[in-house]
């Protein structure tokens, strides 16, 4: 079945760095794009990042163009999100999520927890 | 881009029908057949509960059913359970190339 176990998340500072992993397993990770959404405490859902199958096609979110950077490494079945310059907004819940036709997503994970505070 | 605009709460009683609204403009919602609807529990991950506009994924009940008229786009719950007490977030492919999320409604069944 198909499993996305998200972790790295923790407490970090303002202006810190923090580098969140998806690892996916189930099916061919290599086949799909992936994304990561995000989710502040007692708030909606934000789209992240999208990265394409092959890792050539990559878009973010405008509230982090410039901090993050995602990426994949097929030959391991994982995502990545590598967050610099974090600041409190940026406390979430972050969910992978793999990409189901144009902006759907069937499969999440369990979320990994961010919290950005002095 | 702007998040879509859903009601914030939405009630009905065991039984009756309700539908969740989802507006956006024509560079999203209006502009593409592909809206999709997501359930969400307390502490739980999203679940995609209708996908391009009105396809259900394997497992969903068919009490779910989806529609769009112009800029918006519309989520039925047809013979609503307690278990269907959740938030739900609509998501659009826009001209950007990115997708957007509503912004959440609560389902409560009185």
């Amino acid at each position: 079945q198909v499993q996305l176990v998200e972790s790295g998340g923790g407490l970090v500072k303002p202006g810190g760095s923090l580098r969140l992993s998806c690892a996916a397993s189930g099916f061919t990770f290599s086949d799909y794009y992936m994304s990561w959404i995000r989710q502040a405490p007692g708030k909606g859902l934000e789209w992240v990042s999208y990265i394409s199958s092959s890792g050539s096609t990559i878009y973010y979110a405008d509230s982090v163009k410039g901090r993050f950077t995602i990426s994949r490494d097929n030959a391991k079945n994982s995502l990545y999100l590598q967050m610099n310059s974090l600041r409190a907004e940026d406390t979430a819940v972050y969910y992978c999520a793999r990409d189901f036709g144009m902006a759907a997503h069937d499969y999440w994970g369990q979320g990994t927890l961010v919290t950005v505070s002095s | 881009q702007s998040a879509l605009t859903q009601p914030a709460s939405v009630s009905g009683s065991p039984g009756q029908s309700i539908t969740i609204s989802c507006t956006g403009t024509s560079s999203d919602v209006g502009g593409y057949n592909y809206v999709s609807w997501y359930q969400q529990h307390p502490g739980k991950a999203p679940k995609l509960m209708i996908y391009e506009v009105s396809n259900r994924p394997s497992g969903v009940p068919d009490r779910f059913s989806g529609s769009k008229s112009g800029n918006t786009a519309s989520l039925t719950i047809s013979g609503l359970q307690a278990e269907d007490e959740a938030d739900y977030y609509c998501s659009s492919y826009t001209s950007s190339s990115t997708p957007v999320f509503g912004t959440g409604t609560k389902v409560t069944v009185l």
